[in-house]
C-alpha cells in the first residue's frame, strides 16, 4: 500500500517562508501533487512534480526527491490569505489509487 | 464557464435509507473521482472513473457504488446508509493523461442520523 506523512500544523508569520514537508512510502508512483483547502472550501490544485527536483509556480514551488521519498511544499512571501491546509497526493503505478496525505494546517500570523 | 457541481450540498438522511449524491461537470473531462473526507483523515478515494461505463474501486469502496452512463455525471450511491458514512464527500473531474491536477466540486455534507 501506500501511506503519505505530514506535519500536522505550521504556524509563520506574514511576509515569511514556510516549508511543508511530505514523506510516503510507495512500491511506484506517477507524480507528487499538492492541493490547498480553505476551511470549508473544496481542495484546489497547487502544483505537480512528475520528476525530482524543484518546480516554482509563483509564490509557490515544490520539491520532489524520489531516493529520499520526501517532497515539499515552499509558500514564500506569506499572505494572510494563505491560511489554509495543505495535502500532498501520489496516485501509485499499480492500482492507480489516488491517496493524499493527511493535511498540514498553516497559519499565518501578522 | 465550464464547472463541476454537486447536489445536495448537504443532506441528512436515516441509517438504512439508501441516498444518491449527484456530481455534474461541464469540462468534457473523462477522468472523475470521489473522496470523503474526515478529520485526521484527509481525503480517502472512494471510486473514479477513466470514461463511460468504466469504474474502479478506491481505498474506501464498501457501501458505495457509481456508474458512469456519460461523460458529464458520475453519482455517487450508498446502498444502505449507515452512521460511519457521515462525512464531506467531494467529486473531482480531470482532463485524461492530468490526473495529478484534479478540479473539485463543493461537496456535500452527509449526516446519517
Amino acid at each position: 500500500g501506500q501511506s503519505l506523512e505530514q506535519p500536522s500544523e505550521v504556524t509563520a508569520v506574514e511576509g515569511a517562508i514556510v516549508q511543508i514537508n511530505c514523506t510516503y512510502q510507495t512500491s511506484g508512483f506517477y507524480g507528487l501533487s499538492w492541493y490547498q483547502q480553505h476551511d470549508g472550501g473544496a481542495p484546489t490544485f497547487l502544483s505537480y512534480n512528475a520528476l525530482d527536483g524543484l518546480e516554482e509556480t509563483g509564490r509557490f514551488s515544490s520539491f520532489l526527491s524520489r531516493s529520499d521519498s520526501y517532497g515539499y511544499l515552499l509558500l514564500q512571501e506569506l499572505q494572510m490569505k494563505d491560511s489554509a491546509s495543505y495535502f500532498c497526493a501520489l496516485r501509485d503505478n499499480y492500482g492507480q489509487n489516488f491517496v493524499f496525505g493527511p493535511g498540514t494546517r498553516l497559519s499565518v500570523l501578522p | 464557464d465550464a464547472e463541476i457541481t454537486q447536489s445536495p450540498r448537504h443532506k441528512i438522511t436515516e441509517t438504512g435509507r439508501q441516498v444518491t449524491l449527484a456530481c455534474h461537470q461541464t469540462w468534457n473531462h473523462n477522468n472523475m473521482f470521489w473522496y470523503r473526507q474526515d478529520l485526521g483523515h484527509g481525503l480517502r478515494l472512494i471510486h473514479y472513473s477513466y470514461g463511460v461505463h468504466d469504474t474502479n474501486k478506491g481505498e474506501v469502496s464498501d457501501g458505495y457504488s457509481v456508474s458512469r452512463s456519460n461523460t458529464e455525471d458520475l453519482p455517487l450511491t450508498l446502498e444502505s446508509a449507515a452512521s460511519s458514512q457521515t462525512s464531506v464527500y467531494f467529486c473531482a473531474s480531470s482532463p485524461t493523461g492530468t490526473s495529478y491536477e484534479q478540479y473539485f466540486g463543493p461537496g456535500t455534507r452527509l449526516t446519517v442520523t
